[in-house]
């Protein structure tokens, strides 16, 4: 099993320009997430989704949308970058509900510069 | 205030040292608590939960304190593998979903 998988690794966008992130994964995990990790904060909630087929808003959602047309992929879209969105962003998944100590597995992380 | 506060470090220690970190929370409503281990530019992996009798795994022992919402790590025999950032997560459930709050981090380096 590959696990979680994120594409790209690592892109740099102009500020406007739009992008999507793919994470896939091949645990058959219902719950899918994605994060973004800044230096000196913790791990902030973009986006989740608890099936195929629903998102859900998280902690900072602002500027980014969100997409799980099927199980194993959760999409997370940057319609129009701004330099803020500079981060490194990484996708998770769990069997449940994480938050009652389901381990989430996480994915290697696309680091985003805009310029 | 941060949700999640931690000491940055870095914590610089000898092999066979033995560490803690400490970990303080602001949500007296918050439901179950972690350790996760990030090495450099890699993704975070859970290392353990927190119980409130504090639990054990090895060398690595995690204490719970709901009075004073306080949480702690305790390393015992360091090695250079154990040269990591550890995140202290606790969940609260908000908003009407499980609201994990990464804490930023305490990078440890153990030396030789």
């Amino acid at each position: 099993n590959a696990g979680v998988t994120q594409t790209p690794k690592f892109r740099v966008l102009k500020t406007g320009q739009s992008m999507t992130l793919l994470c896939a994964q091949d645990m058959n995990h219902e719950y899918m997430y994605w994060y973004r990790q800044d230096p000196g904060m913790g791990l902030r909630l973009i986006h989740y989704s608890v099936g195929e087929g629903t998102t859900a808003k998280g902690e900072v959602p602002d500027g980014y949308n969100v997409s799980r047309l099927k199980k194993q992929n959760f999409l997370l879209g940057l319609e129009s970058a701004a330099p803020s969105q500079t981060s490194v962003y990484f996708c998770a998944s769990s069997t449940r509900d994480r938050g009652a100590g389901e381990t989430q597995y996480f994915g290697p992380g696309t680091r985003l510069l805009v310029l | 205030r941060k949700e999640v506060e931690q000491d940055p470090g870095p914590f610089n220690v000898p092999e066979g040292a033995t560490v803690a970190f400490n970990c303080t929370y602001s949500n007296s409503a918050s439901q179950s608590f972690f350790w996760y281990r990030q090495d450099c530019r890699k993704e975070p992996k859970l290392l353990m939960s927190v119980y409130s009798s504090g639990n054990e795994d090895g060398r690595f022992t995690a204490q719970l304190n709901r009075a004073s919402q306080y949480i702690s790590l305790l390393i015992r025999d360091s090695k250079l593998s154990d040269s990591a950032t550890y995140l202290c997560v606790v969940n609260t459930f908000s908003g009407g979903y499980n609201k994990l709050i990464f804490g930023a981090g305490t990078r440890l380096a153990v030396h030789p």
